[in-house]
Parts: structure tokens; C-alpha cells; sequence
């Protein structure tokens, strides 16, 4: 059974450019999870996605980002005009339908933004 | 939102050693994980523990909820537990689903 895959592994951009990062979550998970590491501020979550809805986006900045989850393909995270802040880690998680509170999620192994 | 706090900041112990890992919350909540995140970077899930005891090998982990605080113990320690252990949780109460993670504990373990 496959893991959450996230693609690609390493991305490189210069100021300016759009970077698109991809998630597939585990079989049979329908929530998906975004969260950005920077290096001094730690694990941040961005958003959460079920699919074609955002549930919540309390954590993404207010500009340049988006993300969707669209019926078919993967979950998308689309940054915009990068800047050299935006040089991170982004982590994909799923998780399946909620039953109650008991739910788990399950990391991807990240993509490395750098922008150059 | 939730509050996590994790201590120690640092550990270096030697090969055999044995460890103990604090997570204080703010809130009660409804999901609690631990990570070990890697020295290539990747995260991975240790522990579900919203509350309870559970065992994995040479890890373990305990949660009280009613008084906010979860461990992570590592007994016997290996070369290979070195890395940064995160604790992370969701607030019960609702809002936000995504998990606040704590600062993390960066363990290394020597020869």
C-alpha cells in the first residue's frame, strides 16, 4: 500500500517563477493537509482540502498561494511569483474519512522548494 | 489556537541509553501524534496517541489528557534514533484541523 507521495522531491525556482507542488494521498484517504517548514519557524499547516472543497486555508498566506484538491488527479499547491522566503519544506499529509475524532494522518517525504 | 510545548530543546546521550521526551498542550484535544523527522528530512509517524499508552518496539508513549502532557520514551538508543522528535495536536474543540506542532527535541545519539 502506498504512502503519500509528493512530487517533485526537489524544486528549484528563480524569483518570480511559479512553483506547483503535487500530493497524492494514501489509497482510500480523502483529506489532504499542506504545512510549510521554514527554517527558524518549524512545521506551520497551511490548509486542509477534501476533495474539490477547502475546509480550511487559516494558515495560508494571503497572497501568491493556492491550493486545490480537484475530483480527479492529485492535490495541487500553487505558489506564485516566488520569493527567496518561500525556500522551504512543504509537507503533503492525508488522512481517511473522519470517524469521530480518531483520525491520523500521514506525511508525505516533502518537496524542497529553493528559489534562487 | 493550541499551544505545544516540548522539552528538552536538545538531548545528546551515548548508544544504550535510555530517554524521555515531554509534550505539554494548552487544551484538550482530540488528536496527538509524535514524528521523527530524520536527518534526510522525512517525517516519520511514531505515534496516535490522543490519550492512552502505547508500545512499538523500543519506543513507547504515554498521554494524560486531563492534565495535558504526553511522553516519548526511547529505551535502549541506537545511532539511528538520532533526529528531531516532534509532537503535534489538534484542539478538540473544534476550528482549525490541521496540527500546531511543537518546537521539537533534537536528539543525538553518539557511539
Amino acid at each position: 500500500n502506498a504512502g503519500v507521495m509528493q512530487n517533485p522531491r526537489h524544486l528549484v525556482r528563480r524569483r518570480g517563477q511559479e512553483a506547483r507542488l503535487r500530493c497524492s494521498p494514501m489509497k482510500g484517504h480523502s483529506h489532504v493537509y499542506w504545512y510549510r517548514q521554514l527554517p527558524e519557524e518549524g512545521l506551520k499547516f497551511m490548509v486542509y482540502l477534501q476533495k474539490e472543497n477547502i475546509i480550511d486555508e487559516s494558515g495560508m498566506p494571503k497572497e501568491r498561494f493556492s491550493a486545490e484538491f480537484p475530483k480527479e488527479g492529485p492535490s495541487i499547491l500553487r505558489i506564485q511569483q516566488v520569493v527567496r522566503g518561500d525556500s522551504a519544506a512543504y509537507f503533503c499529509a492525508s488522512s481517511p474519512p473522519r470517524a469521530g475524532p480518531l483520525y491520523t494522518q500521514y506525511f508525505g517525504p516533502g518537496t524542497r522548494l529553493t528559489v534562487l | 489556537g493550541i499551544q505545544v510545548e516540548q522539552s528538552p530543546p536538545d538531548l545528546i546521550l551515548q548508544e544504550g541509553a535510555n530517554s524521555t521526551l515531554r509534550c505539554n498542550f494548552s487544551d484538550s484535544v482530540n488528536n496527538l501524534q509524535w514524528f521523527h523527522q530524520n536527518p534526510w528530512g522525512q517525517l516519520i509517524n511514531l505515534f496516535y496517541i490522543p490519550s492512552g499508552t502505547k508500545q512499538n518496539g523500543r519506543l513507547s508513549a504515554t498521554t494524560v489528557a486531563t492534565e495535558r502532557y504526553s511522553l516519548l520514551y526511547i529505551s535502549s538508543s541506537q545511532t539511528t534514533d538520532s533526529g528531531v522528535y516532534f509532537c503535534a495536536a489538534t484542539y478538540s474543540g473544534g476550528g482549525a484541523d490541521g496540527l500546531t506542532f511543537g518546537k521539537g527535541t533534537h536528539l543525538i545519539i553518539q557511539p
